[in-house]
């Protein structure tokens, strides 16, 4: 069974830099596994925030972007914000099985 | 703007069928190369795949789910559905109804909705 890893939590001061990961058990993610990464906050639905790896919406902030860090994809957050605080969570693509797979999401605190 | 809501029993009994209806409003269902999926969350835990549709009427489920799911497209009412067999416990969770604009994104999301499998 296909397993996505992601950090259970992160705290970043407010203006800070933080990094997120989504690692793969089949091994290196690269950009066949359209990484996408979803921010949801308590009692709402997720928000999509990257696609491919890389890709902003019309309504990413800035400060959210995506890549490819040491085999794993990674969303980093610059000038983090009070109402950054949230759920995270990836979802890649296996192409052998043509399924998405989420990742256990990742706890932001904005402390 | 496409968008999304579902609907469908608030409360089901084990070993029966789910019933789920995501409704499309904003555009059609069939037009163009959009993707229409389902996604739940139990309480407290995170998000879980379980299938896609696309509008060729090909479809994709999780593995863990394949045998139970259903996943299928209502043209003429603008509408797809989720049917989950033999239902227990284990599936209670919000369900969540997402649009995909291109084949590598879920770009639009329903608000989800509540479903307890209980007797």
């Amino acid at each position: 069974q296909t397993v996505v890893t992601q950090e259970p939590s992160l705290t970043v001061s407010p203006g800070g830099t933080v990094t997120l990961t989504c690692a793969s058990s089949t091994g290196a993610v690269t950009s066949a596994y359209y990484p996408n990464w979803f921010q949801q906050k308590p009692g709402q639905a997720p928000r999509a925030l990257i696609f491919d790896t890389d890709n902003k919406y019309s309504w990413t902030p800035a400060r959210f972007s995506g890549s490819l860090l040491g085999g794993k994809a990674a969303m980093t957050l610059s000038g983090v914000q009070p109402e950054d605080e949230a759920d995270y969570y990836c979802l890649l693509y296996y192409d052998g099985g043509q399924l998405w797979v989420f990742g256990g999401g990742t706890k932001l605190t904005v402390l | 703007q496409v968008q999304l809501q579902e609907s469908g029993p608030g409360l089901v009994k084990p070993s029966q069928t789910l019933s789920l209806t995501c409704t499309v409003s904003g555009g059609s269902i069939s037009s163009g190369n959009y993707y229409w999926s389902w996604i739940r969350q139990p309480a407290g835990k995170g998000l879980e795949w379980i299938g896609r549709i696309y509008t060729s009427g090909n479809t994709n489920y999780n593995p863990s789910l394949k045998s139970r799911v259903t996943i299928s497209v209502v043209t003429s009412k603008n509408q797809f559905s989720l049917r989950l067999t033999s239902v227990t416990a284990a599936d209670t969770a919000v369900y969540y109804c997402a649009g995909s604009s291109v084949y590598s994104n879920y770009d639009r999301w329903g608000q989800g909705t509540l479903v307890t499998v209980s007797s």
